[in-house]
């Protein structure tokens, strides 16, 4: 069982759908990440839980809607997505946030909105 | 705010050299420095994490140095190999905050 997995692989949908993004971390780890990355561009940080409670979200727009159930879950739900939304979406873990430890991936979900 | 800078975006090498690719973020107030490889469409795979306090990291044919007042880090790769061939990113965290800053990355290509 690798240690942080995501599904789907990969997604395409309209622009009126709804669809969610799932994470699952086997590592014990306390804090939860989502990235967007976007093709020449740095990785960009979405959403930060701890605990399940989210810590940070840097200025995603509302179509974008995180939620963490408990500390191994972590789901990235989507609705009514532009084109330029379109991206690999990444999943992170870390044993704790505030000390920033070391971070696993997991394989990300190939986003494709038409 | 914290840039991360990798250079080159792209390099080309045949196989069996050793090369150096850098790393450069702007604020040295760093908590720790993380080097990872992702293949084409996938997820990032962690190869080494130095911390503040630390010069250099290594594992198998990587060697990581940090000089953190200069706010530079380098990943050694010996004896390249064509499985080598990957995006390699580096990323910063800081001791408040709770994200990693990452870099645009170093495409590798190692030629057989």
């Amino acid at each position: 069982e690798t240690g942080v997995t995501q599904t789907p692989r990969h997604l395409v949908m309209g622009m009126t759908n709804k669809k969610s993004l799932k994470c699952e971390q086997h590592l014990g780890h306390n804090a939860m990440y989502w990235y967007k990355q976007s093709a020449k561009k740095p990785l960009e940080l979405m959403f930060v839980y701890s605990l399940e409670e989210r810590v940070e979200n840097n200025s995603v727009p509302s179509r974008f809607s995180p939620e963490c159930p408990n500390s191994s879950h972590l789901f990235l739900h989507l609705h009514t997505l532009q084109p330029e939304d379109s991206a690999l979406y990444l999943c992170a873990s870390s044993q704790e946030v505030y000390l920033n430890t070391e971070a696993f991936f997991g394989q990300g979900t190939r986003l494709t909105v038409v | 705010k914290q840039e991360v800078t990798q250079i080159p975006a792209a390099l080309s090498v045949p196989e069996g050299e050793n090369l150096v690719l850098n790393c450069s973020f702007t604020d040295s107030a760093i908590y720790n420095l993380q080097w990872f490889r992702q293949d084409p469409g996938k997820g990032l795979t962690s190869l080494l994490l130095i911390q503040s306090s630390q010069r250099e990291q290594t594992s198998g044919r990587l060697n990581a140095s940090l000089d953190k007042s200069s706010g530079r880090s380098t990943l050694y790769i010996a004896a390249s190999q064509p499985g080598d061939s990957a995006t390699y990113l580096c990323a910063v965290s800081h001791y408040t905050g709770n994200q990693f800053y990452f870099g645009t990355g170093t495409s590798l290509t190692v030629i057989p």
